[in-house]
């Protein structure tokens, strides 16, 4: 079956603009995860999600950053006033509903986000 | 904060070696690790997983042994290919949870043929 896709795979903005990264998890996956990976680094957590709510939010930031999963499905993370710091891969991850021991979560491919 | 490490940021190897890829963590609490690969331009894949009433664990062409009394946690993949070539990363469920991970920074591997 489909993994999980992102949308766009590379986004490149200016300094200050708006801009809107799309997950599509697997079918059937209740819980969402999104990371940001930096250069050279490995992925660190932003948000997790458990159907439309967002079950932990520690690892935004501030609050430029913000994630959205309306209908339990699909997610967008948003991020405004963007900075030159914010240029990583964003990755998102899904996974069966977590209850009791951990479950793999299943990692997408990433948008690469270039802030000029 | 406590975290995930590497010892060993980049490793070159040659075709049909053994492959030998380290990790220190630092957080007693966890009690779940595993091992991702990440091609370039792609996500972390999952490799291998093991749990802290475990001491290794086999797959086909890895394993995974964890020293608990030293926090140590190691990869070794037989018979290396060039399709082995990757970015290698562990990452455990932070303090025990039961979603967040926490990875390390990550093993350059290079398969030399």
């Amino acid at each position: 079956g489909a993994g999980v896709s992102q949308t766009p795979s590379n986004k490149v903005t200016e300094k200050g603009k708006y801009v809107e990264l799309r997950c599509d998890p697997i079918s059937g996956h209740t819980a969402l995860y999104w990371y940001r990976q930096s250069l050279g680094q490995g992925p660190e957590f932003l948000i997790y999600f458990q159907g439309t709510g967002a079950a932990d939010d520690s690892g935004l930031p501030n609050d430029r950053f913000f994630a959205v999963r309306p209908e339990g499905s699909v997610s967008t993370l948003k991020i405004q006033r963007t900075e030159r710091g914010d240029s990583a891969v964003y990755l998102c991850a899904s996974s069966t509903r977590t209850s009791g021991e951990y479950n793999e979560q299943f990692f997408g491919p990433g948008t690469r986000l270039t802030v000029l | 904060g406590e975290s995930v490490g590497l010892h060993l940021p980049t490793l070159s190897v040659q075709e049909g070696d053994n492959s030998i890829i380290n990790c220190a963590y630092s957080n007693s609490a966890s009690d779940y690790f595993i091992w991702y690969k990440q091609e370039s331009g792609k996500g972390p894949q999952f490799i291998i997983d093991i749990r802290s009433n475990m001491d290794k664990r086999q797959g086909q062409r890895v394993t995974v042994l964890l020293n608990k009394t030293v926090k140590h946690l190691s990869l070794q993949i037989a018979a290396t290919q060039p399709g082995d070539s990757a970015v290698y990363f562990c990452a455990e469920n932070s303090g025990g949870s039961n979603y967040k991970l926490t990875f390390g920074k990550g093993t350059l591997l290079t398969v030399n043929p």
